[in-house]
């Protein structure tokens, strides 16, 4: 999985709860990536940074914040959990962010959160 | 706004057969479209791509098209083992940010 690890790799909570879901790399990659994955959606981005401290809203942002103080860790945090993030989540990574060379994106293992 | 079709949702095929798998968008910007194969459990890991600056690319027995004019490009796997039986998800960028719009995936089955 290139370098990239998410953790938890799995989590139960209750509505209502703070979530911080965690990934790192070891690429030292300047484009990270969250992705939620359902049923019949495919993936669908929620948050990216472009570098330290610099970030930037997805197709599916709202519930959901990020953040970025070091090039190898990117934060994905649920306020407040509910039942409709129920879901797997996957951290990409990639090494430069668009134009005429686009790269490609590495994908972690995913994490699974059921909110119950 | 972005937008990928991808089809069928399912495919099964005998061990040897081609499988062909299609996706449609709308941005005539989109500049890069990569596939991505998803093992059950495990993240996406790509197994080709192809810019908008050719129309056809080979790796072995995979190969995808592009067809800029009518906006598809299409997965095409040759002699199918029973390991390629994944879901497969098609992707597509317009040009900058390197945000990729998945299409829904194909959940391709190789049968004995």
């Amino acid at each position: 999985d290139a370098g990239i690890t998410q953790s938890p790799r799995h989590k139960v909570t209750e509505t209502g709860t703070p979530v911080t879901l965690r990934c790192h790399q070891t690429e030292n990659h300047r484009y990270m990536y969250w992705y939620r994955q359902d049923p019949g959606h495919g993936l669908r981005l929620i948050h990216y940074s472009y570098g330290v401290k610099d970030t930037d809203k997805g197709e599916v942002s709202d519930g959901y914040s990020v953040s970025r103080s070091k090039t190898e860790d990117f934060l994905l945090t649920l306020e407040s959990a509910t039942s409709s993030q129920t879901s797997v989540y996957f951290c990409a990574i990639s090494e430069t962010g668009g134009g005429a060379d686009q790269e490609t994106q590495y994908f972690g293992p995913g994490t699974r959160l059921l909110v119950l | 706004g972005e937008n990928v079709e991808q089809h069928p949702s399912t495919l099964s095929v005998q061990e040897g057969d081609s499988a062909v798998i299609k996706c449609t968008y709308s941005d005539s910007a989109s500049n890069y479209f990569p596939w991505y194969k998803q093992e059950l459990g495990k993240g996406p890991q790509l197994i080709i791509d192809i810019r908008s600056n050719v129309g056809e690319k080979k790796d072995q027995r995979i190969a995808v098209t592009l067809n800029k004019t009518a906006k598809h490009f299409s997965l095409h796997i040759t002699e199918t083992q029973p390991e390629d039986s994944a879901v497969y998800f098609c992707a597509e960028n317009t040009g900058g940010g390197n945000k990729l719009t998945f299409g829904t995936g194909t959940q391709l089955k190789v049968e004995l």
